[in-house]
């Protein structure tokens, strides 16, 4: 693989499911971000880690958490899913914090 | 804290026109500056990228203007192709408060055959 890698592509979900995105970049990044996209609100930020081993919030992490066990991957998850997280869910890396930002393909998540 | 606010949600040009794409931003200790194209169905992909220090950059097609005193930056298309039709996104980070970056909402730019 080379970039970053996104699964699954797209998920339908029940509501009080547990789900976990993953995400893998192999690019030996030291920053990954977990974004949600909706139409009309852009990008915004759930939860981000700056190194492996630490994580921190971003403008929207009630709901989801992240764990950074190793450098490559950085996985999202909802405990209990509702269907206001129905959203596209993008992750990214960057070699640095504010450094550019590279993106996977996104995966678009339904909870009904 | 950081706001970044794009000037228009939509723009639609004229296929062979140039394009321009404008943002403002709020903290004055910004200091890069990235843009990135969202294609249909995709994530968003770098384009071209900018530090404090430069007023100016420019690679194929593309030139990134930054006017630090109004807090303003720009993205200029040349030779606007359908290709070119995308989601643009600027984006503003800063090496202060936890080396964040604010992503404004973005402008869809629609390019007529």
């Amino acid at each position: 693989i080379a970039g970053i890698t996104q699964a699954p592509t797209s998920q339908i979900l029940a509501a009080g499911r547990r789900m976990t995105l993953r995400c893998t970049q192999d690019m030996r990044h030291n920053a990954m971000y977990w974004y949600r996209q909706d139409l009309g609100l852009g990008l915004r930020l759930i939860h981000y880690s700056n190194t492996a081993g630490t994580t921190g919030k971003g403008e929207v992490p009630d709901g989801y958490s992240v764990s950074r066990a190793n450098t490559d991957d950085f996985p999202l998850t909802l405990a209990s899913a509702v269907p206001s997280q129905t959203s596209v869910y993008f992750c990214a890396s960057s070699e640095q914090g504010a450094d550019t930002q590279y993106f996977g393909p996104g995966t678009r998540l339904t909870v009904l | 804290g950081e706001s970044v606010g794009l000037h228009l949600p939509t723009l639609s040009v004229q296929e062979g026109d140039n394009s321009i794409i404008n943002c403002a931003y709020s903290n004055s200790a910004s200091d890069y500056f990235i843009w990135y194209k969202q294609e249909s169905g995709k994530g968003p992909q770098f384009i071209i990228d900018i530090r404090s220090n430069m007023d100016k950059r420019q690679g194929q097609r593309v030139t990134v203007l930054l006017n630090k005193t109004v807090k303003h930056l720009s993205l200029q298309i040349a030779a606007t192709q359908p290709g070119d039709s995308a989601v643009y996104f600027c984006a503003v980070a800063g090496h202060t408060g936890g080396f964040k970056t604010i992503f404004g909402a973005g402008t869809r730019l629609f390019v007529k055959a």
